[in-house]
């Protein structure tokens, strides 16, 4: 059964760093891209961004280059969220999710919480 | 950047009927479209790719039309569990794969 299982949700205050995870299960993790999709309170999805766990590839919306970070290690079928500096603004739920064939997400994390707050 | 629209914002249906939802493109993006549904609470569930195709699982009562700019999504006879928020997303052009702003499918 294919699975996403993202890290739990987090409380930071603004400035801080963060890194949140999505480890995926019963499939092979490096042949599919994963995707990285924002949904802000009572908002509607946003893409982040995509990478291919195999080698690394990563793109970025243009609304989020330079805003975060998408990494994936590989060994341990995991991808990777991250923040340097966070923002109120950043308060939502994250999702990873798998692409097919580089196109449409059809299995979804249960989605992260990041709520940052002073 | 491609933008996508989604009509109506809100649409009130009563179960057993049916329920028509539009989403169009700011240009073509042939058939390379998605439309998932959302849940309170719950991450989105992807129902229909190559704008007509449905997903495993995904009930006939689903189908999708179009190519193009200009796509449907209905719901042939409602019922309780597909009252939810739906959205269309492109995949012609990269970057960014766009959504639309979604649209809430209520009881009426």
């Amino acid at each position: 059964e294919v699975q996403l299982v993202q890290s739990g949700a987090e409380v930071k205050k603004p400035g801080e760093s963060l890194k949140i995870s999505c480890k995926g299960s019963g499939y092979s993790f490096t042949n599919y891209w994963i995707g990285w999709v924002r949904q802000m309170p009572g908002k509607g999805l946003e893409w982040m961004g995509i990478i291919y766990p195999g080698d690394s590839d990563t793109r970025y919306s243009p609304s989020f280059q330079g805003q975060v970070t998408i990494s994936a290690d590989k060994s341990i079928s995991t991808a990777y969220l991250q923040w340097s500096s966070l923002k109120a603004s950043d308060t939502a739920m994250y999702y990873c999710a798998r692409l097919i064939a580089a196109r449409h997400l059809d299995y979804w994390g249960q989605g992260t919480l990041v709520t940052v707050s002073s | 950047e491609i933008v996508m629209t989604q009509s109506p914002a809100t649409l009130s249906v009563s179960p057993g009927e049916r329920a028509t939802l539009s989403c169009r493109a700011s240009q073509s993006v042939s058939s390379n479209l998605a439309w998932y549904q959302q849940k309170p609470g719950q991450a989105p569930r992807l129902l229909i790719y190559g704008a007509s195709t449905r997903a495993t699982g995904i009930p006939a009562r689903f189908g999708g039309s179009g190519s193009g700019t200009d796509f449907t999504l209905t719901i042939s006879s409602l019922q309780s569990e597909d009252f939810a928020v739906y959205y269309c997303q492109q995949y012609n052009n990269w970057p960014p794969y766009t959504f639309g702003q979604g649209t809430k499918l209520e009881i009426k």
